[in-house]
């Protein structure tokens, strides 16, 4: 069954930091990728997506991710974190002609 | 458009009491989508829309839950006989078909509390 697996729960970092969260996938063949985020109170905003070509896409808010075949792998980063980019963030998979299936997410807080 | 509308945003109910929530989606969206979240969890899959037909429904928990889209507009998600276990934030998104269905755009929730 496809599923997609977050390893981390909790995430701090300093403001102004890097950011890097992992999100790993299981599916036979190539699925479509997402990033969504999730502010207290408000509602799921997709960040970015992959559906295929370049495997470095660029989403909103500063942020990006990669997705690599090998590693079954499509971690979101940032450069630069800022104190409003605490939140929880979701990766997501869409198996080919079905409906997305969830992570548990990652709840980022930052720190000055 | 004012994006997926979602009602009402929290529901007070007690054990055994039924509940129905609705889902207003973009307008020109053909797919609907309703999700349940618990705390701690993501988003889980129950059922989907394109137009009026339910195209999955075999990820709703129990027979309890059900869905409609009468008019391939507006939806409703109802739960009968309500158990604590229900306590959840509801979610509706909704979506074009075609390349563009799997973006979705998400409500802000239903949030069900069960006493």
């Amino acid at each position: 069954a496809q599923s997609v697996t977050q390893p981390d729960i909790h995430i701090t970092v300093s403001e102004g930091a890097s950011l890097e969260l992992r999100c790993n996938y299981s599916y036979g063949a190539t699925p479509y990728l997402f990033w969504y985020v999730q502010s207290p109170g408000q509602g799921l905003q997709l960040l970015l997506k992959y559906f295929s070509g370049d495997t470095l896409v660029q989403g909103i808010k500063g942020f990006e991710a990669e997705f690599k075949r090998s590693q079954s792998s499509f971690n979101l980063r940032k450069p630069s974190v800022h104190w409003s980019d605490a939140a929880e963030y979701f990766c997501a998979v869409a198996p080919a002609g079905t409906a997305l299936i969830f992570g548990k997410g990652t709840t980022l807080s930052v720190s000055s | 458009d004012t994006g997926v509308s979602q009602n009402p945003r929290h529901k007070i109910t007690k054990r055994g009491q039924n509940v129905t929530f609705r889902c207003d989606p973009i307008s020109e969206h053909n797919r609907l989508y309703w999700y349940r979240q618990t705390l701690g969890q993501g988003p889980e899959f129950l059922t989907y829309f394109q137009n009026e037909a339910q195209l999955e429904k075999s990820r709703l928990l129990s027979d309890r839950f059900s869905a409609e889209r009468p008019k391939g507009s507006f939806s409703t998600l109802e739960i009968q006989r309500t158990e604590q276990g229900d306590s959840a934030m509801y979610l509706c998104a909704s979506s074009h078909t075609g390349e563009g269905a799997n973006v979705l755009t998400f409500g802000a929730g239903s949030r069900l509390t069960v006493l």
